[in-house]
């Protein structure tokens, strides 16, 4: 099964840029994942899936502020322009055949 | 536009069967593309995958609560179900459910269910 190892912690000041990583564990490199945002007191929301080509497709409405990239076994989310609706946790998540699994997410904070 | 709605007591005892359903609106639970699924969130802390559920009934649970998790589906009224026993203080938590392709793309708004004497 594979696991998904997320930084707790991230900061950014509005207006700048950030790249929140999700890295996948030893035998399972080449697994997609999806990118989930948690605001404050609200359900997640997704953002988009991504393979380790770093080729991505967002889910409907996703601002263009975010983008998705890899490398080996990293999982990249990036955000740009940064605004204060973007202070939230994030959450990586993966699958094999019979199990979804998530990362222990990352929290944004916008300075 | 899909709409997902957890219902059931906010309040369960130790010992007890926790119970949630989940309405669909908006799509049909029975479509082909789809699984539908239950997630956790103690107090605080990170998400957690408690199963999965095929409109045929297909199941796949997460190994750590198999042996007291039961989700079930009703296709007649759109809804899907969460039976979880012998519920400790460790069971509170927000419950979400969801739609999923090979990830959760549709979460509802969540339900907090806590677990007291």
């Amino acid at each position: 099964q594979p696991v998904l190892t997320q930084s707790s912690s991230a900061s950014a000041s509005l207006g700048s840029s950030v790249k929140l990583t999700c890295t996948l564990s030893s035998g399972h490199r080449n697994y997609l994942i999806a990118w989930h945002r948690q605001q404050p007191g609200k359900a997640p929301r997704y953002l988009m899936k991504l393979d380790g080509s770093g080729s991505y497709n967002k889910g409907s409405g996703v601002p263009d502020r975010f983008s998705g990239s890899s490398s080996g076994a990293d999982r990249y989310l990036s955000i740009s322009n940064l605004q204060s609706e973007d202070e939230a946790d994030y959450y990586c998540e993966t699958w094999d055949s019979y199990t979804q699994v998530f990362g222990g997410g990352t929290k944004l904070t916008v300075l | 536009q899909l709409q997902l709605q957890e219902s059931g007591p906010g309040l369960v005892k130790p010992s007890e069967t926790l119970s949630l359903t989940c309405t669909v609106s908006g799509g049909s639970i029975s479509s082909s593309t789809y699984y539908w699924g239950w997630i956790r969130q103690p107090p605080g802390k990170g998400l957690e995958w408690i199963g999965s559920i095929y409109h045929s009934g297909n199941t796949y649970y997460n190994p750590s609560l198999k042996s007291r998790v039961t989700i079930s589906v009703d296709t007649s009224n759109n809804q899907f179900s969460l039976r979880l026993s012998s519920v400790t203080a460790a069971d509170t938590a927000v419950y979400f459910c969801a739609r999923k392709t090979d990830h959760f793309d549709y979460w509802g708004q969540g339900t907090l269910v806590t677990v007291t004497s």
